[in-house]
C-alpha cells in the first residue's frame, strides 16, 4: 500500500503570496490532519479533516485554510504569507474509525517564505 | 490538559551502545494512546509504536524496546546496540479517546547522535 504523499516537496514563496500544498492519504484513510513544524513551537496542530468536513482546528490564525475532497485527497493553503510561516507542513493520514488512531505521516513540504 | 515531556532535547553516543529516550506525559483521560515516531533528516515522521493506555506490558521490536510504567506516567524508549541509522530526531506523543478531534500532542523530540 503506498504511503501518504505531498506535493510539493519544496516551496519558495515571497510575503504576501498565497500557497498551496496537496496531501494524498493512504488508501482507504479518510482522516487527514495538518502539522505545522518549526524549530522553535516544534510540531503544531493545524486541523482535521474527515469526509471534506473538517473536525477540528488548531490555534491558527484564518490564513490558514484547507479542504479534502470526496477521495480524501486534501490541500491546505495560506494566504498572505509571512515570513513566520516557513516550516514543514506534515500531513497525516488515519483510517479514522475508533478514537484514538493512529496517524501516519508524509515526507512533508517545506515552505520557506523570503 | 494533555502534556508530553521529552526532558533531553539532544542525545550523542557511540556506536553499539544501548541509549533510552525518556518521555513523560500528562494525561486527565483514563483511555488513550501513546506514540513513538521517528524522524531522519528526510523529514518524514515514521510510525514506530502505539500503546494503549490499557496495556502496560514492555515490548520489544529487534534493537528496539518501549517500557510503559502508567504509576510514573512515562513511556521510555530503548535502543540497544545503536546504529548510525537511528540518528534522527524521535517524537513521543499522546491521543486522547476523549479528545473528540483525532489531534496528537507531541513532545518537543530528542534529537540523537549516534557517532561512528
Amino acid at each position: 500500500k503506498a504511503g501518504v504523499t505531498q506535493t510539493p516537496r519544496y516551496l519558495i514563496k515571497t510575503r504576501g503570496q498565497q500557497v498551496t500544498l496537496s496531501c494524498s492519504p493512504i488508501s482507504g484513510h479518510r482522516s487527514v490532519s495538518w502539522y505545522q513544524q518549526t524549530p522553535g513551537q516544534g510540531l503544531q496542530f493545524l486541523f482535521e479533516y474527515f469526509s471534506e468536513t473538517q473536525r477540528n482546528k488548531g490555534n491558527f490564525p484564518g490564513r490558514f485554510s484547507g479542504r479534502q475532497f470526496s477521495n480524501s485527497r486534501s490541500e491546505m493553503n495560506v494566504s498572505t504569507l509571512e515570513l513566520g510561516d516557513s516550516a514543514l507542513y506534515l500531513c497525516a493520514s488515519s483510517l479514522a474509525g475508533t478514537r484514538p488512531d493512529t496517524q501516519y505521516f508524509g515526507p512533508g513540504t517545506r515552505l520557506t517564505v523570503l | 490538559a494533555q502534556k508530553v515531556t521529552q526532558a533531553q532535547t539532544e542525545i550523542s553516543v557511540v556506536e553499539k551502545e544501548d541509549v533510552t529516550l525518556d518521555c513523560v506525559y500528562e494525561t486527565r483521560d483514563t483511555t488513550y494512546y501513546l506514540f513513538w515516531y521517528k524522524q531522519p533528516p528526510s523529514g518524514e515522521l515514521v510510525f514506530l509504536i502505539r500503546r494503549n493506555s490499557f496495556d502496560e506490558q514492555n515490548e520489544i521490536s529487534g534493537r528496539y524496546s518501549w517500557n510503559f510504567q502508567k504509576s510514573t506516567s512515562s513511556f521510555n524508549f530503548t535502543i540497544t546496540a545503536s546504529q548510525v541509522v537511528d540518528s534522527a530526531v524521535y517524537f513521543c506523543a499522546l491521543s486522547e479517546a476523549a479528545n473528540r478531534d483525532d489531534k496528537i500532542i507531541f513532545g518537543k523530540g530528542t534529537r540523537l547522535h549516534i557517532l561512528p
